[in-house]
């Protein structure tokens, strides 16, 4: 069955340094979507994409975030300068279509020192 | 504003006994409402969801769940609990009434299933 991926599994950075977190959808799904986990807390969502553009996002969605699909097949996330409280767990999500079923990756977990 | 609230982080239930996870939630539009498992290192699986039409929904790995709205409640069950039962459950509603991708999440639910 054909899978979302994020890599890498693990990142660690240093406060202030740039990061990118990329994720491959299911090749035929159209909606994509970044959520973060923080340590003990609840899913929170970050924000969705499609048309090659973003459709929602959240407060936590603030300036230092940008997300891209550069090629096609990639969707990436970037922390531009990243805080101590960027440490999570991110994940990606793909959609077919509106209202089908959200296919999640196995998250990637961003580590802050 | 639409959230959900899960009773008890941690529930720890005996193989074979009854499993139930609480879920209510609170939405200014006709709710769509999901359960979600996790599994240790790995991401969210959909269990089942509500969007409308039948109240008692049937999901995955012989889980199920009832929409109550006089009682805004979404209640996870299974008749039966297996050690392959234990993980993570989240609770979610749509933010938009629609779209399955925008969704807030409880704070989830623990399972432990003893021997």
């Amino acid at each position: 069955e054909p899978e979302v991926t994020q890599t890498p599994s693990h990142q660690v950075t240093q406060m202030g340094q740039e990061v990118i977190l990329r994720c491959v959808p299911i090749s035929n799904h159209l909606y994509f979507y970044w959520y973060r986990q923080i340590l003990g807390q609840k899913v929170e969502f970050l924000v969705s994409f499609y048309n090659n553009e973003i459709s929602e996002k959240s407060e936590i969605f603030d300036d230092q975030f940008s997300v891209e699909r550069p090629d096609g097949s990639n969707f990436t996330l970037k922390i531009r300068s990243t805080k101590l409280e960027d440490s999570a767990m991110y994940f990606c999500a793909s959609e077919g279509s509106y209202n089908s079923p959200l296919h999640f990756g196995n998250g990637t977990r961003l580590t802050v020192t | 504003a639409q959230s959900v609230t899960q009773l008890g982080s941690h529930v720890s239930v005996s193989e074979g006994a009854l499993v139930l996870l609480r879920c209510n939630y609170s939405s200014s539009v006709p709710p769509y409402l999901f359960w979600y498992v996790q599994y240790p290192n790995q991401g969210l699986q959909l269990l089942l969801k509500y969007t409308t039409g039948a109240t008692l929904v049937k999901g995955i790995n012989g889980f199920e769940a009832e929409f109550k709205k006089s009682e805004t409640s979404f209640h996870l069950t299974k008749p039966s609990a297996h050690m392959s039962d234990a993980a993570e459950y989240f609770c979610a509603v749509s933010l938009n009434g629609g779209s399955q991708g925008n969704l807030i999440f409880g704070k989830g639910t623990k399972l432990s299933v003893k021997p």
